[in-house]
């Protein structure tokens, strides 16, 4: 059974700093991967996503990385801003588009 | 786009009670999801359809739960009786026609938050 962990569960940074999101994943055999943005008291946004055959995308201030064959992604955000302060997800698309989510990363970027 | 709709936004119910949660995907989108967060369980996917026809509902967790996809534009998720165990967000989601291999990004809607007393 595909298991998907995040660290940290929280995050406190100031703004201004650059700041990597990490997520693991059990198993290595998955379709893609997908990162998501959610406010409080709304739903998810889609961030970016990186098929299986992709080692990295990027969308502006954010890079994200997927290493398949170690279970690892990161999520990397460039001169955090107040702005950025949300729950970030990551979800492993198994097969026939059913995703598997990750715990999240509550990260807080102080003025 | 008005993107994913879902209805109500909040609903508060008494144990026992059948609730019925809506969901309105983006046009053109032709995969519905039906998730639940939780804070102990995270997201959770309960079912999912494809060209209006359930793929796979072994997410849902009893039979107290079903899900019908009458046509292309509307859904809905019942539980019946609902079970103060049942209170969460439930999110919908939809994503547009791809290659069949599962690669299309999904759309979520606002969510609604359930409370059973």
């Amino acid at each position: 059974k595909q298991e998907v962990t995040q660290i940290p569960a929280a995050l406190s940074v100031p703004e201004g700093e650059n700041l990597v999101l990490n997520c693991s994943f059990t198993d290595s055999a998955i379709y893609n991967l997908q990162w998501f943005r959610q406010d409080p008291g709304k739903g998810l946004t889609s961030l970016l996503l990186i098929q299986s055959s992709q080692r990295e995308q990027t969308s502006g201030r954010l890079n994200a990385s997927l290493d398949k064959s170690s279970g690892r992604s990161t999520l990397y955000i460039a001169a955090s801003q107040p702005g950025d302060s949300a729950t970030y997800l990551c979800a492993v698309n198994t097969g026939f588009q059913k995703l598997v989510f990750g715990t999240g990363t509550r990260l807080l970027v102080s003025p | 786009d008005a993107g994913v709709i879902q209805s109500p936004r909040h609903e508060v119910t008494e144990m026992g009670q059948e609730v019925t949660l809506r969901c309105k995907p983006i046009s053109g989108h032709n995969s519905l999801f039906w998730y639940r967060q939780t804070m102990m369980r995270g997201l959770e996917l309960l079912i999912y359809f494809n060209n209006n026809v359930p793929i796979d509902d072994s997410g849902m967790p009893e039979d107290r739960f079903s899900a019908k996809m009458p046509n292309a534009s509307f859904s809905t998720l019942k539980i019946q009786p609902s079970e103060p165990r049942d209170s969460a967000v439930y999110f919908c989601a939809s994503s547009s026609p791809g290659t069949g291999t599962g690669t299309d990004t999904q759309y979520f809607g606002p969510g609604t938050r359930l409370t059973v007393l």
